[in-house]
Parts: structure tokens; C-alpha cells; sequence
């Protein structure tokens, strides 16, 4: 079975643009999550999406936007990129009933320079 | 505000040794307690996890220890090997739902 797939894995990205990340979730999973890892401030969570709606979000600025399509697939994007924004963006699936396991994908690395 | 607090940062232990992480939360709504392992270039896997109707669970080499009045909870790993050498998070989660708290991490180093 096929793990979580993130596209791009790496990026660079000049400040005052926009990116687009992507994220397709294990077979059958219908949660699919979003976290930022950063050397200085970790893991975070940016927000969650079930069935196509948002059901939980991170403090992060609303330059963080995300959306799922409705076979489960998600896009996160980041509007007027800053120097900060530089990180490991992953992100997560799970079957989202319950209390089930959260599995992760390998993360796309963005670079804002 | 880190809800999640971990100790320590960085660990080096010899091959066969029993690294301890410990980890301490806030929140008391927080009812789901997982360990993930990260390796350089992967994303974070899920090791072992608890709740706090459970004082300890082993799985394997692996085990956690739950303390719900103190607050706190650690990760023992037994008999280390080199390959156990990772980053280690620790997270909580309220109601075992997908918004996980992460605490800041511990490099695990295992040497031969």
C-alpha cells in the first residue's frame, strides 16, 4: 500500500511569491493534516482537512491556506513568501474517525530566498 | 507557547544502553500521547503511543511510561543500536484527534 506522496520534495522559492504544495494521502484515508518543522520552532500544526472541509487550524498567519479535493488529495499554499517561511512542510494522513494512526509523508523542503 | 516540553535536546548513549526521553504537557484535555521517529530526510513515524488510563506500555524495545499526575510521560528504548540513532518526538493530542502538540525533539545518537 502506498505510503503518503508529497510533491515537489524540494523547492526555491524568491520572497513576495506564492507556492503550492501537494499532498496525496494513503489509499482510503479521507484526514489529511499539515505540519511545518523548522529548526528553531519545531513541529507545528498548520490545519487539518476531512472530507473536503477544514476541521482544525494551526496559529499560523492566513498567508497559510490549504484545501482537499474530493478524493482525498490536499494542496496547501503560501501567499507572499518570507524569508521565514523557509521549512520542512509535511504532511499527514489518517482514516479520520476515531482514534486512529497518523501517517506521515517525507515533506517537501521550500527554500525562500 | 510549547504545551509539549521534552528532555533533553541531544542524547549519546553506547550500544546496549537505555536512553530516556521525557516529555511534560499542560493540558490536561490532552488524552492521546504518541512517540514518533525521525530519520535525516524522512517524515516523523509513529513508534508507540498511549493514553492516560495506561501507567505503561512496551511494544517491543519500546517503551513508554505514564505519569498523569505529575504530568508526564517518557520513552525508554532497551538494549540501543546504532540504527536506533534518530531525532524522537514526542506529541500529544486532544480526543486522539489529528491536531498533534509536538515537543521540540531529542537527537538520539547510539554508538557502536
Amino acid at each position: 500500500k502506498a505510503g503518503v506522496t508529497q510533491t515537489p520534495r524540494y523547492l526555491i522559492k524568491t520572497r513576495g511569491q506564492q507556492v503550492t504544495l501537494s499532498c496525496s494521502p494513503i489509499s482510503g484515508h479521507r484526514s489529511v493534516s499539515w505540519y511545518q518543522q523548522t529548526p528553531g520552532q519545531g513541529l507545528q500544526f498548520l490545519f487539518e482537512y476531512f472530507s473536503e472541509t477544514q476541521r482544525n487550524k494551526g496559529n499560523f498567519p492566513g498567508r497559510f491556506s490549504g484545501r482537499q479535493f474530493s478524493n482525498s488529495r490536499s494542496e496547501m499554499n503560501v501567499s507572499t513568501l518570507e524569508l521565514g517561511d523557509s521549512a520542512l512542510y509535511l504532511c499527514a494522513s489518517s482514516l479520520g474517525t476515531g482514534r486512529n494512526t497518523i501517517y506521515f509523508g517525507e515533506g517537501s523542503w521550500l527554500t525562500v530566498v | 507557547q510549547q504545551q509539549v516540553k521534552q528532555s533533553p535536546q541531544s542524547l549519546i548513549v553506547q550500544k546496549g544502553g537505555i536512553p530516556i526521553i521525557n516529555c511534560a504537557y499542560e493540558n490536561t484535555a490532552f488524552d492521546y500521547f504518541p512517540w514518533y521517529q525521525q530519520f535525516p530526510g524522512k517524515g516523523p513515524a509513529l513508534l508507540i503511543a498511549i493514553r492516560p488510563d495506561v501507567s505503561e506500555k512496551k511494544e517491543g524495545r519500546f517503551t513508554i511510561s505514564f505519569n498523569k499526575s505529575a504530568k508526564q510521560f517518557s520513552l525508554h528504548i532497551m538494549d540501543s543500536q546504532p540504527g536506533d540513532s534518530a531525532t524522537y518526538f514526542c506529541a500529544a493530542s486532544i480526543n486522539a484527534g489529528n491536531m498533534l502538540t509536538f515537543g521540540g525533539g531529542t537527537r538520539l545518537m547510539v554508538k557502536p
